[in-house]
């Protein structure tokens, strides 16, 4: 059974930076696409980032320049760090497993999200 | 990277058929057969229900089904059932390596 398991969310000032981790189980993240997506509270979901199993990363505009996706393949982890933190990046953060389908554009495994706060 | 529109809201009686549509652009919907539909209960993670377009993960009922038709992607939910009352999200690759949402349909069963 696959499992994805986000954590590291929480309240963070603005400016501040903070790490999500997205432990995997029954699946390999270093074989398969990743991808992240928020949801800031009571809106849609958003796209943030998509990782390929060579591990070649690609953000949305939103998240360039700011956001950085890690792995730790040896604990089948894979991480969002996040810097320069603003009031909009609040939101529920999912990882999610790409790749149902013709590439990586379709995720049919999610976490149950970790929520981020951004607020002085 | 501008989200797809969808509309607020439909709703549709028990048994009833309901369409909703997501509209984007020739870069987005209309430019690639990669658009997928996402599930979602209030406090749970969006659930995969059609993806390539038309193509449905197994699990999924067949009374859900997805079609495009220029920049305009539709599900279609036949047979409507309570336990489909829900939101909708479409997506859609939009090119150079990114990925966009529709803003969210509300579906009501009344």
């Amino acid at each position: 059974e696959v499992q994805l398991v986000e954590t590291g969310g929480g309240l963070i000032q603005p400016g501040g930076s903070l790490r999500l981790s997205c432990a995997a189980s029954g699946l390999t993240v270093s074989s398969n696409y990743m991808t992240w997506v928020r949801q800031a509270p009571g809106k849609g979901l958003e796209w943030v980032s998509v990782t390929y199993s060579d591990g070649t990363t690609y953000y949305a505009d939103s998240a360039k320049g700011r956001f950085t996706v890690s792995r730790d393949i040896s604990k089948n982890t894979v991480f969002l760090q996040m810097n320069s933190l603003r009031g909009e990046d609040t939101a529920l953060y999912y990882c999610a497993r790409a790749g149902r389908g013709s590439g990586w554009y379709s995720s049919d495994y999610w976490g149950q999200g970790t929520l981020v706060t951004v607020s002085s | 990277q501008s989200a797809l529109t969808q509309p607020r809201s439909v709703s549709g009686s028990p048994g009833q058929s309901v369409t909703i549509s997501c509209t984007g652009s020739s870069s987005d919907v209309g430019g690639y057969n990669y658009v997928s539909w996402y599930q979602q209960y209030p406090g749970k993670a969006p659930k995969l229900m059609i993806y390539d377009v038309t193509k449905r993960p197994s699990g999924v009922p067949d009374r859900f089904s997805g079609s495009k038709s220029g920049n305009t992607a539709s599900l279609t939910i036949s047979g409507l059932q309570t336990e489909d009352e829900a939101d909708y999200y479409c997506s859609s690759y939009a090119g150079s390596y990114t990925l966009v949402f529709g803003g969210g349909t509300q579906l009501t069963v009344l």
